[in-house]
């Protein structure tokens, strides 16, 4: 069975710090990744996803995640945060086929000015 | 191009009630999954629905249903609710079951059962 996790549940950064959101999954074939984030009140945005090719994955917002399969694991980052980053992030994984996705427990990230 | 919509974004019922919720995909998308979300066990998925058939089902009772239109709308359904059914749920469509379509998510409705 496949499951995600997020070892930090909040992380507080200051605005126009790094911010790195660690994702480890377990899969036993080819997983399909995502980071989605979600604001207050609202659904879930795709911010990025990796299927194969490239480790280091380009997203919106100024985001990007790198691949490492050795490590199971799946990072977000971004070089420098903004107010309006302030969010909860959620890491999931997929299969080639179907639409359904494991998410992580999300991580809630809190911006200081 | 209009997002996908969830209708209604509140609901309070009581338990032993049943329920339904709507979703409009995005124009064009055949699939639409829900999720359930609550901050005791996060997000899960319940079913996922494309051409108007089940094609996925997540571990949930019997209680969840769902069904799917030939305008590729959907609903789902909780009969006799309970307590533990208070949480925002979520729909997201897409074009195929591809996983390489990306998934777009509504805003959700929340379900309060008192």
């Amino acid at each position: 069975a496949q499951s995600v996790t997020q070892p930090d549940i909040h992380i507080t950064v200051s605005e126009g710090a790094s911010l790195e959101l660690r994702c480890n999954y377990s899969y036993g074939a080819t997983p399909y990744l995502f980071w989605y984030v979600q604001s207050p009140g609202q659904g879930l945005q795709l911010l990025l996803k990796y299927f194969s090719g490239d480790t280091l994955v380009q997203g919106i917002k100024g985001f990007e995640a790198e691949f490492k399969r050795s490590q199971s694991s799946f990072n977000l980052r971004k070089p420098s945060v903004h107010w309006s980053d302030a969010a909860e992030y959620f890491c999931a994984v997929g299969k080639a086929a179907g639409n359904k996705l494991t998410f992580g427990g999300g991580t809630r990230v809190l911006v200081k000015p | 191009k209009a997002g996908v919509t969830q209708t209604p974004r509140y609901l309070i019922k009581t338990r032993g009630q049943q329920v339904t919720l709507s979703c409009s995909p995005i124009s064009g998308h055949r699939s639409v999954s829900w999720y359930q979300q609550t901050p005791g066990q996060g997000l899960q998925f319940l079913f996922e629905y494309f051409s108007e058939t089940q094609r996925n089902k997540g571990n949930f009772p019997g209680r969840f249903s769902g069904r799917q239109f030939s305008n590729s709308r959907s609903e789902m359904n909780v009969s006799t609710l309970e307590l533990g059914d208070s949480a925002l749920y979520l729909c997201a469509s897409s074009l195929t079951t591809d996983s390489n379509q990306p998934q777009h998510f509504g805003d959700g409705t929340r379900l309060s059962i008192l």
